[in-house]
C-alpha cells in the first residue's frame, strides 16, 4: 500500500537550473497538493488541484508551477532555482476539503 | 487570514505520563482538524482527523477534542512511550486549504 510517493528524495541545485518533482497516489483521490516546510515557517501551501483538471494557487505560488497529469499525479516544477526555494517539499493528497489528508515522505532540495 | 499556534512548543516527560498538546486556531470556520506526528526527517503521518461536527475523536492511546466556536484542539496520549518521541502537528481545513501550526517537540524520557 504506497499511498503518496514523491521522487526524488533528495535533490541539490545550482541556482538558475531546472527541475519537476514528481508526486504519485494510488487512493484514488480527487485533490492533491503540494507544501513546503521550512524551520519556523511551519508548512506552507504552494498549489493544490481540487480535481483532476483543475489547479490553484496557494499561499506561496511565486517562483513553481504545477502539473495535474492525471488523476494519480501532481508534478511541481521549478523553472529557475533559486536558494531561497531550499527547502523541504511535500505533496499530500485527499478525496475532498472533508476527508483525511495524506502526505508523501518529502523530497529536500537544496539549492546553491 | 487562518493563524494556528501550538503551545508548548516542546515538551519533556518521562515515561508513563500523559501528554496534553494544545492548539489554537483564529477563524472558526472549519471543514475539519487533523493531527499529525512527524518524525525527523520523515513526512507526515495522520493520527486523527475531527470533523467540525463532533467533539472528539479517539484511537488507542490518543484523544482529540475540539472546540470550535472557542478555537481550541487537545491531543491527549496516554501513559506515553519513548516511541511517542516525535514532532506533533495540528492543522485546520478551512475549504481547500490546511493550515498549520509550528508543532511541538515531545521527547518521552525512558
Amino acid at each position: 500500500n504506497a499511498g503518496v510517493t514523491q521522487t526524488p528524495k533528495f535533490q541539490v541545485l545550482k541556482t538558475g537550473q531546472s527541475m519537476t518533482l514528481q508526486c504519485a497516489q494510488d487512493m484514488n483521490h480527487n485533490s492533491m497538493y503540494w507544501y513546503r516546510q521550512d524551520p519556523g515557517m511551519g508548512l506552507r501551501l504552494i498549489y493544490y488541484s481540487a480535481s483532476e483538471g483543475t489547479t490553484d494557487k496557494g499561499e506561496v505560488p511565486n517562483g513553481y508551477n504545477v502539473s495535474r497529469l492525471n488523476k494519480r499525479e501532481f508534478s511541481l516544477r521549478l523553472e529557475s532555482a533559486a536558494p531561497s526555494q531550499t527547502s523541504v517539499y511535500f505533496c499530500a493528497s485527499n478525496q475532498g476539503p472533508n476527508t483525511e489528508a495524506f502526505f508523501g515522505q518529502g523530497t529536500r532540495l537544496t539549492v546553491v | 487570514k487562518q493563524e494556528v499556534t501550538q503551545i508548548p512548543a516542546a515538551l519533556s516527560v518521562p515515561e508513563g505520563e500523559n501528554l496534553v498538546l494544545n492548539c489554537s486556531f483564529t477563524d472558526s470556520a472549519i471543514y475539519n482538524l487533523q493531527w499529525f506526528r512527524q518524525d525527523p526527517g520523515k513526512g507526515l503521518t495522520s493520527l486523527l482527523l475531527i470533523q467540525s461536527s463532533q467533539r472528539e475523536q479517539t484511537s488507542g492511546r490518543l484523544n482529540a477534542s475540539l472546540d470550535k466556536s472557542s478555537g481550541r484542539s487537545t491531543l491527549y496520549i496516554a501513559a506515553s512511550q519513548p516511541g511517542d518521541s516525535a514532532t506533533y502537528l495540528c492543522a485546520v481545513r478551512s475549504d481547500y486549504k490546511l493550515s498549520f501550526g509550528a508543532g511541538t517537540t515531545v521527547t518521552v524520557r525512558a
